[in-house]
């Protein structure tokens, strides 16, 4: 199993629609996990922390579920400047606190 | 400085040189990170620094890419005898300190063309 997978994609969501995709881990020890977007042809940038209890900003929400080793991004009244890879990061708690990039989501907002 | 700086932004070469990457990091970062990042591709760990420790090069792909690092400023990744696949986009990333809690901030990428 991958330390960290998700949906290459791509999504292809209407304006306005919610949107969700999740990221699974394989190191139950994992203690923190973040979501970057990179758009294209461009660095990746933070887009949010997750946090044990869930956590909102703005349109985007994001949760945790240690039980099931798994993150999720949701993104409510999406917007075309949305359009982008969502990247999902673990710092996994073996060797030596490495962290862990998955491949990342694309998500395509249609007009 | 206000963010990563990485140079050069573009640079395209020919098979069989070498070619050398900069990276100057965020003031005050300890941890500086170098990933690679081919066209489609997700991000290829290749080499981290942390302070003075030793540096974890358990991604480097061969003995043809080396990294170095003086203190906690600039560092240089070195790419020996390009290849073709060695075309990409070379991120550095820096940080706080080497733990998961910390945000990584990017620098803009130096995009690597072997002909």
């Amino acid at each position: 199993r991958k330390e960290v997978e998700q949906d290459p994609g791509p999504f292809n969501v209407p304006e306005g629609a919610t949107v969700a995709f999740n990221c699974t881990y394989s190191n139950s020890a994992s203690q923190s996990f973040f979501w970057y977007r990179q758009d294209c042809r461009k660095e990746p940038k933070l887009l949010m922390s997750v946090y044990s209890s869930g956590n909102e900003d703005g349109r985007f929400t994001a949760q945790l579920n240690r039980a099931s080793q798994y993150i999720s991004l949701l993104i409510r009244d999406s917007k075309l400047s949305d359009s982008a890879t969502y990247l999902c990061v673990v710092n996994s708690a073996n060797r030596d606190d490495k962290i862990i990039f998955g491949k990342g989501t694309r998500l395509h907002i249609l007009p | 400085g206000a963010g990563v700086s990485q140079s050069p932004s573009n640079k395209v070469t020919e098979k069989g040189k070498d070619v050398e990457l900069r990276c100057d990091p965020i003031s005050g970062h300890t941890a500086l990170y170098w990933y690679r990042q081919r066209l489609g591709q997700g991000l290829e760990f290749l080499i981290y620094f942390q302070g003075n420790s030793a540096p974890d090069k358990s991604g480097l792909p061969s003995d043809r890419f080396s990294a170095e690092r003086t203190g906690e400023s600039v560092s240089t990744l070195t790419i020996q005898r390009t290849q073709q696949e060695d075309s990409a986009v070379y991120l550095c990333a820096s940080s706080f300190a080497h733990s998961g809690a910390n945000v990584l901030t990017f620098g803009a990428g130096s995009r690597l063309t072997v002909l």
